[in-house]
């Protein structure tokens, strides 16, 4: 079956532009979370959606970030006045339950210049 | 942080076991041990979890000490394709509150496997 998706593969935006991360979880999968990896590191939290409310959005470093999930399936992750140390990999994961194994996709990489 | 120790690379020769190691001191008689990995330019993939029995899966085979304090991932058969960042990460075993949901990554065990 179709795994997590995540749109657009690849971003290039400039400082201080708006962008848009897109993901699509696995079908019936109702918790779906968000992870920021930077080069050599391993993912970091951002931000945990329970169906279509944020349970926990502790990771989120400031609130130039906000993430949406309206219908409880596909989420946004919004970035504002973007920064250079914004640069990183999206991660998005979804798992079936709050408990579930939680499945990734395969990540958006943006690039602030 | 992370609440696990790992160190930070190993080689393995192919077809040969891989023996990874890690550390979890602190963890809470409430905690699983769960792996991960992560190939090059990919998302992390679950591999395997336990609380405090040996598991085994297709993929591998998850050793917990009896005091919990640590634990060894085994790759059997290691392949190229196995060269990998192995993560080890614990985790709440049911929902005490809804931070317990997330994986707190550490740095992880960089796996190189040579033919």
């Amino acid at each position: 079956g179709a795994g997590v998706s995540q749109t657009p593969s690849n971003k290039v935006t400039e400082k201080g532009k708006y962008v848009e991360l897109r993901c699509d979880p696995i079908s019936g999968h109702t918790a779906l979370y968000w992870y920021r990896q930077s080069l050599g590191q391993g993912p970091e939290f951002l931000i945990y959606f329970q169906g279509t409310g944020a349970a926990d959005d502790s990771g989120l470093p400031n609130d130039r970030f906000f993430a949406v999930r309206p219908e409880g399936s596909v989420s946004t992750l919004k970035i504002q006045r973007t920064e250079r140390g914004d640069s990183a990999v999206y991660l998005c994961a979804s798992s079936f339950g709050e408990m579930g194994e939680q499945f990734f996709g395969p990540g958006t990489r943006l690039t602030v210049l | 942080d992370a609440k696990t120790t790992q160190p930070p690379s190993m080689d393995c020769a192919e077809g040969r076991a891989a023996n990874l190691p890690c550390n979890h001191s602190t963890i809470s008689g409430n905690e699983y041990v769960y792996w991960y990995r992560q190939i090059h330019s990919q998302g992390p993939q679950y591999i395997i979890h336990g609380l405090k029995n040996n598991e085994t899966n297709e993929m591998a085979s998850l050793i917990i000490t009896e005091d919990r304090k640590s634990s060894t991932l085994i790759l059997p058969h290691a392949t190229l394709r196995d060269t990998a960042v192995y993560y080890c990460i614990v985790r709440v075993a049911f929902k005490i509150e809804a931070a317990g949901n997330k994986l707190t990554f550490g740095g992880g065990t960089r796996v190189l496997v040579k033919p």
